[in-house]
């Protein structure tokens, strides 16, 4: 199994749905980061959590929820997605801090029609 | 304004030939560096990583980078490449203080046979 698994691995929703997109791991990492890729733009930090009970917004998080339901699982929703929200979306994992390096997911790929 | 630059959005290159894909940031102190790397389909891995000493750092798959703080660039290079080679490559930088990482906004490689 990976160590840092995202589901679904694809979908389209209509505009104006709610989404979730779940991340868990196996790492026993206590920091979980959602993260957005755009062609031509990298990747941008929507939000972080260091750990459940903290909770902190990245460059991108207008529009985007998250929770952290445990310090396996990390999940990330638009409560209501827009087309410009289609992206491909990363979830990962660090020890303790970024200077250790990032653990990536395969990512999530959606599309909102 | 602080960010990270990969000046090459696409390179093309031959099989065996060598590679160089670039990277600045610009930073008050040096930060800590990275690259990672994108296969179609996949997360991102980690190649290498620099926070200090030996300005010259080994990674997986054959992949070296070296750090000049003159020029405040942190360029990935490898000797001879591969067809498994071409992938989208990101240069990454974790400022000191920094709680995640900034991502450039990457380099697609292709090889030709």
């Amino acid at each position: 199994d990976a160590d840092v698994t995202q589901t679904p691995r694809n979908r389209i929703t209509k505009t104006g749905k709610r989404i979730m997109l779940e991340c868990s791991q196996t790492k026993g990492h206590d920091r979980m980061y959602w993260y957005r890729q755009d062609p031509g733009l990298g990747l941008q930090l929507i939000y972080y959590s260091f750990d459940v009970k903290d909770i902190n917004k990245g460059e991108i998080s207008d529009g985007y929820s998250v929770s952290r339901q445990a310090q396996a699982k990390f999940s990330l929703s638009l409560e209501s997605a827009i087309p410009n929200q289609t992206a491909l979306y990363f979830c990962a994992t660090s020890a303790r801090g970024p200077s250790y390096g990032y653990t990536f997911g395969s990512g999530t790929r959606l599309t909102v029609v | 304004a602080q960010s990270v630059t990969q000046p090459d959005i696409h390179i093309t290159v031959s099989e065996g030939a060598s590679l160089e894909l670039r990277c600045n940031y610009s930073y008050g102190a040096t930060p800590y560096l990275f690259w990672y790397v994108q296969s179609p389909g996949q997360g991102l891995q980690l190649l290498l990583k620099y926070f200090s000493g030996d300005t010259l750092v080994q990674g997986i798959k054959g992949f070296e980078a070296e750090f000049k703080r003159s020029q405040s660039s942190f360029n990935l290079r490898k000797p001879s490449v591969h067809w498994s080679d071409a992938a989208e490559y990101f240069c990454a930088v974790a400022p000191s203080g920094a709680n995640n990482l900034f991502f450039g906004t990457g380099t697609r490689l292709t090889v030709i046979p």
